[in-house]
């Protein structure tokens, strides 16, 4: 069965450091997503990427952040200088933007721990 | 704002039934998914509604009604491998689908 990849699955980097998060979404998918999940919290939106370029993003997702698909098959979210409080399990989606299941299936995740 | 609200831990036996409620207000509202979490794992996708009423999907079923800005997840004949964090979330339109959760109910299965 087809699944979205992530990786690493944990990176550990130093604050103010720069971190690229890797995500290679399911083939046939249009719509591409990245979340993040703060220990013990619930799963928060970040940013949509459709047809080459963002289609919204959350407050969270300023300025330090920017999402790529550089070669029509990876997806990556990069952090240009990380924060302390960037520190989180990011998630990477994607769904396919036919029928009506909405549908989004999530990777298993990259560990971000920032010191 | 946005929000999703759903009672934060629910406990039950093997074999029982249990219901998990949640309630939202969101602007751009299309439709209420429900996603599986067990520890250190990535959320799975159970079921959605866009419509008023009850989807089944063998031992989950899941229902809507828009007016009450109200679902639930029923879930059936709970096994042990049902213990995990469930999260109803909100599809909002104008954003491709994104998805606005809930903070998640755990819920514990004993033998």
């Amino acid at each position: 069965e087809p699944e979205v990849t992530q990786t690493p699955s944990h990176q550990v980097t130093q604050m103010g450091q720069e971190v690229i998060l890797r995500c290679v979404p399911i083939s046939n998918h249009l719509y591409f997503y990245w979340y993040r999940q703060i220990l013990g919290q619930k799963v928060e939106f970040l940013v949509s990427f459709y047809n080459n370029e963002i289609s919204e993003k959350s407050e969270i997702f300023d300025d330090q952040f920017s999402v790529e698909r550089p070669d029509g098959s990876n997806f990556t979210l990069k952090i240009r200088s990380t924060k302390l409080e960037d520190s989180a399990m990011y998630f990477c989606a994607s769904e396919g933007g036919t029928g009506d299941r909405n549908e989004q299936f999530f990777g298993p995740g990259t560990r971000l721990t920032v010191l | 704002g946005q929000s999703l609200e759903q009672p934060s831990e629910v406990t039950a036996v093997e074999g029982a039934i249990v219901q998990i409620n949640c309630t939202y207000q969101t602007s751009g509202f299309y439709g209420l998914s429900w996603y599986q979490q067990h520890d250190g794992g990535a959320p799975t996708f159970l079921s959605y509604n866009a419509l008023d009423g009850l989807e089944e999907t063998g031992r989950f079923s899941s229902f809507l009604s828009r007016s009450d800005s109200y679902g639930y997840l029923l879930l059936q004949e709970l096994q042990m491998k049902d213990s995990a964090s469930y999260f109803c979330a909100a599809s909002i339109r104008g954003g491709y689908n994104k998805l606005i959760f809930g903070a998640g109910t755990r819920l514990a299965v004993h033998p």
